[in-house]
């Protein structure tokens, strides 16, 4: 069995610039769902995706975007970053419908704006 | 109100003894409740879900959850160093997708 995976581990931009985050999730899942965390605190939710389509969006700008691939695979991009755009994305991944709909998350991705 | 809170902590305890991590949350619809554990720089790994009022336990850790008094906690029986870390609390709400956390309670265990 595969596990949630992420990429870039680390990444730096600058204010203004736009940045893609991508996730895979673990096999047999079908539900990507995106967290931020910054230090100190516990993941805020993003967005979650579901059949190619966003089904929940947290309190995050329009600038917060993403997408899910036919694999269930997903991206998060984030435009016009910000310096308080520098956290811990985290993605997670579910099998809609199943149990307490458990979410696994990946490695995530330390991001840094300038 | 937060809707989930925990004592950021730290919790110290010495190696052997049972660590106890709280969280209360703010209303009484029926959800879900995760524990989960994050390592510093680390991702969380889910250790328990639980849904029923009760216990549940699963090796050293259990899970209890009291909905009238609205909050839950996680056990670590015979806690070892390697148990150090922070304890996210999340719930889930049934008609909702999304998790939302407490800001984790640090564990420290003293050898």
């Amino acid at each position: 069995e595969t596990g949630v995976t992420q990429s870039p581990t680390h990444l730096i931009k600058t204010r203004g610039q736009q940045v893609t985050l991508r996730c895979s999730s673990q096999s047999g899942h079908n539900t990507v769902s995106w967290y931020q965390q910054a230090l100190g605190q516990g993941p805020q939710f993003i967005f979650q995706y579901y059949r190619e389509e966003e089904n929940g969006r947290g309190n995050f700008p329009p600038r917060f975007s993403g997408l899910q691939f036919p694999n269930y695979s997903s991206e998060l991009n984030v435009n016009a970053l910000e310096l308080d755009d520098s956290a811990l994305y985290l993605c997670a991944s579910s099998l809609w419908g199943e149990g307490y709909n458990e979410q696994f998350f990946g490695p995530g991705t330390r991001l840094t704006v300038l | 109100q937060k809707e989930v809170e925990q004592n950021s902590g730290p919790l110290s305890v010495p190696e052997g003894a049972i660590a106890s991590l709280n969280c209360t949350y703010s209303d009484r619809v029926s959800q879900s409740f995760f524990w989960y554990r994050q390592y510093s720089g680390k991702s969380p790994e889910l250790i328990m879900s639980i849904y029923s009022n009760g216990d549940k336990e699963d090796g050293r850790f259990t899970a209890q959850l009291n909905k009238a008094s609205q909050y839950v906690s996680l056990l670590i029986r015979d806690s070892q160093p390697s148990d150090s870390a922070t304890y996210l609390c999340a719930r889930r709400m049934d008609s909702s997708y999304k998790l939302i956390f407490g800001s984790g309670t640090r564990l420290l265990v003293r050898p």
